[in-house]
Order: C-alpha cells, then sequence, then structure tokens
C-alpha cells in the first residue's frame, strides 16, 4: 500500500529558481489537495482538486501553479521561487466528502 | 468562515495520564468531524472520525464524541504512552459544497515515562 507519495523529499532551491513537487495516489481518489505547513500559521491550503483535469485555489494560491492531468497525479508548480515559499508541502487525497485525508509524507523545501 | 478552536498546548503529561485535548469549531450545517496525529518528520495521518451528531469515533484507544450542541469534538484518552507523544490536529470536514478546508494549530502532546 503507498498510499501517496511525494518527491522530492528535500530541496534547496535559490531565489527565482523553479520546480514541480510531484504527488502520486494509488487509491484511485477523485480529490487532491496541497497544503503548506509553516510554523505558528499551521495548515493552509494552496490549491485541490475534485477530479482528472479540474483544478481550484485555496487559502494561499499565490506564487503556485498545479495541474491534474492524470488522476493519479497532481503536480504543484514554483514559477520564480521566493524566500517566503519555505515550508513543507503536503498532498493529500481523500476518497469522498466524508472520508478523512490521506497524507504523503511531505517536501521540506528552502528557498535561499 | 469556518474555523477551529483547539487548545495549542504543549501538554505535557506522565506515562498512563488521562488525556484531553479540546476543539470547538464553527461551520455551515454539520460535516464530518476529524482528528488527525502527526508524527516527527511524518505526515498526518487520520485517527478516528466521526459523521453525525452523538457519533464516537474511536481508535487506538483515542476517543471524540460529535456534539452538536456545543459544536465540540474532544478528544480523550483515558491513559497515555510514551508513544502517543505527537501533534494532534482537530479538523472539521468538507461541507455541502464540498467546501472547508481549515485545520486547528495543533496541539502538541509529550509524554514522559
Amino acid at each position: 500500500n503507498a498510499g501517496v507519495t511525494q518527491t522530492p523529499k528535500f530541496r534547496v532551491l535559490k531565489t527565482g529558481q523553479s520546480m514541480t513537487l510531484l504527488c502520486a495516489q494509488d487509491m484511485n481518489h477523485e480529490y487532491m489537495y496541497w497544503y503548506r505547513q509553516d510554523p505558528g500559521m499551521g495548515l493552509r491550503l494552496i490549491h485541490y482538486s475534485v477530479g482528472e483535469g479540474t483544478t481550484a485555489k485555496g487559502e494561499v494560491p499565490d506564487g503556485y501553479n498545479v495541474s491534474r492531468l492524470k488522476k493519479q497525479n497532481f503536480l504543484l508548480g514554483l514559477e520564480s521561487a521566493a524566500p517566503s515559499q519555505t515550508s513543507v508541502y503536503f498532498c493529500a487525497s481523500r476518497q469522498g466528502l466524508n472520508y478523512g485525508y490521506t497524507f504523503g509524507s511531505g517536501t521540506r523545501l528552502t528557498v535561499v | 468562515g469556518d474555523s477551529v478552536t483547539q487548545m495549542e498546548g504543549p501538554v505535557t503529561l506522565s506515562e498512563e495520564a488521562f488525556l484531553t485535548i479540546n476543539c470547538t469549531y464553527t461551520a455551515t450545517g454539520y460535516p464530518s468531524l476529524f482528528w488527525y496525529v502527526q508524527y516527527p518528520g511524518e505526515g498526518l495521518q487520520l485517527l478516528l472520525k466521526a459523521t453525525k451528531a452523538d457519533d464516537k469515533g474511536s481508535n487506538k484507544g483515542f476517543e471524540a464524541t460529535y456534539r452538536k450542541e456545543t459544536t465540540s469534538f474532544h478528544l480523550e484518552k483515558g491513559s497515555v504512552q510514551v508513544s502517543d507523544s505527537a501533534v494532534y490536529f482537530c479538523a472539521p470536514g468538507p461541507d455541502n459544497y464540498g467546501q472547508n478546508f481549515v485545520f486547528g494549530p495543533g496541539t502538541r502532546l509529550s509524554v514522559l515515562p
């Protein structure tokens, strides 16, 4: 049972660089999410998807883009990284609205 | 908007002590309610849930009851272990429109041997 797999686990970027975080789930879940977790700020939703080909903005979408070309994958892109995007990023999926999230193990991103 | 109030801790207990972590929420309607646990260096894991009023969710000795009257979902465990040391998050589920993605701020629990 792989569940939700995030790659990479760690990354250091220089300001202005771009990167893509990959999230893959093997549970056939419709709903997928990207959160960031920061000390003192808790978990905040960046973007989410309610099905293949759909995306929607969350609470803190600025500076990020997402794509859900395949049901099992949800990609988070940073076009021009900024130090304020230093955070731990979590991908999650859920089977339906009354089900809990299944989270990945996170990506720790540092922007210098 | 929806919100969650949760005792922030840190909470420090001795092994075998009784645990209560309070959680109250505001939400549209009566969503499902969830508790998650996060161990150091890991993602959140679903601990338990309740889907309607008066439901009791339970798992690994933890319990929480969905109290509609007080909009609360307090987490309890009768006898904590060192291995329960973690951060606990309360979260209401989505409303009927699929909205609401808030989590409580998390409560750090440390259990001493």
